[in-house]
């Protein structure tokens, strides 16, 4: 199973809204609604942002949200915050009951 | 809320076995899988498979088949993995994952 595909680096100014992507194919994100986004600061444990595409857990920020197209998902995250630079991981079910992570995509706050 | 400790820093010598736990709390434990991700230094996160709490069922990734175990106590809300013939590419951090993440157990692979 290939990982999903993330840019490896985005960046956006404070206040901005910011979309990364993750990629797979009719496989994973295109067959099932098992997306799930993940926030990542350096030395820090990953924390699940979003599940199931579009849920967002208890205490996550309502400046985040997901979405899904076809085989791709989407993170947007709104009024951009210096607390938001983090490294972001999509990850999905695919349809050999596994689960495949992306790469990861580096955000940067100007 | 849900939250999931783990075991503490291993240091284990190549060839060597190495056991994680992670003990839930703040949901019903048989209620959703339970999944193992490690994250090696510098690099991203890979998922190694999962254990369904109720039934004990497993399913790994094809590259740690043969040498991790999955295995969960019920009676108290805990799942473990097991790596064995560990190698110096195993040093890594080691999450568990359902609903939320573990604070991740470091393992060293050093003679």
């Amino acid at each position: 199973q290939s990982a999903l595909t993330q840019p490896a680096s985005v960046s956006g100014s404070p206040g901005q809204s910011i979309t990364l992507s993750c990629t797979g194919t009719s496989s994973d994100i295109g067959r099932y609604n098992y997306v799930y986004w993940y926030q990542q600061h350096p030395g820090k444990a990953p924390k699940v942002m979003i599940y199931d595409v579009i849920n967002r857990p208890s205490g996550v920020s309502y400046r985040f949200s997901g979405s899904k197209s076809g085989n791709s998902a989407s993170l947007t995250i709104s009024g951009l915050q210096a607390e938001d630079e983090a490294d972001y991981y999509c990850s999905s079910y695919t349809t050999s009951n596994t689960v495949v992570f992306g790469g990861g995509t580096r955000l940067t706050v100007l | 809320q849900v939250r999931l400790v783990q075991s503490g820093a291993e240091v284990k010598e190549p060839g060597a076995s190495v056991k994680v736990s992670c003990k839930a709390s703040g949901y019903t434990f048989i209620d959703h899988y339970m999944h193992w991700v490690r994250q090696a230094p510098g690099q991203g996160l890979e998922w190694m498979g999962w254990i369904n709490p109720n039934s004990g069922g497993t399913i790994h990734a094809q590259k740690f088949q043969g040498r991790v175990i999955m295995t969960r106590d019920t009676s108290i809300s805990t799942a473990y993995m097991e790596l064995s013939s560990l190698r110096s590419d195993d040093t890594a951090v080691y999450y568990c994952l359902s609903l939320a993440l573990g604070q991740g157990t470091l393992v060293t692979v050093s003679s």
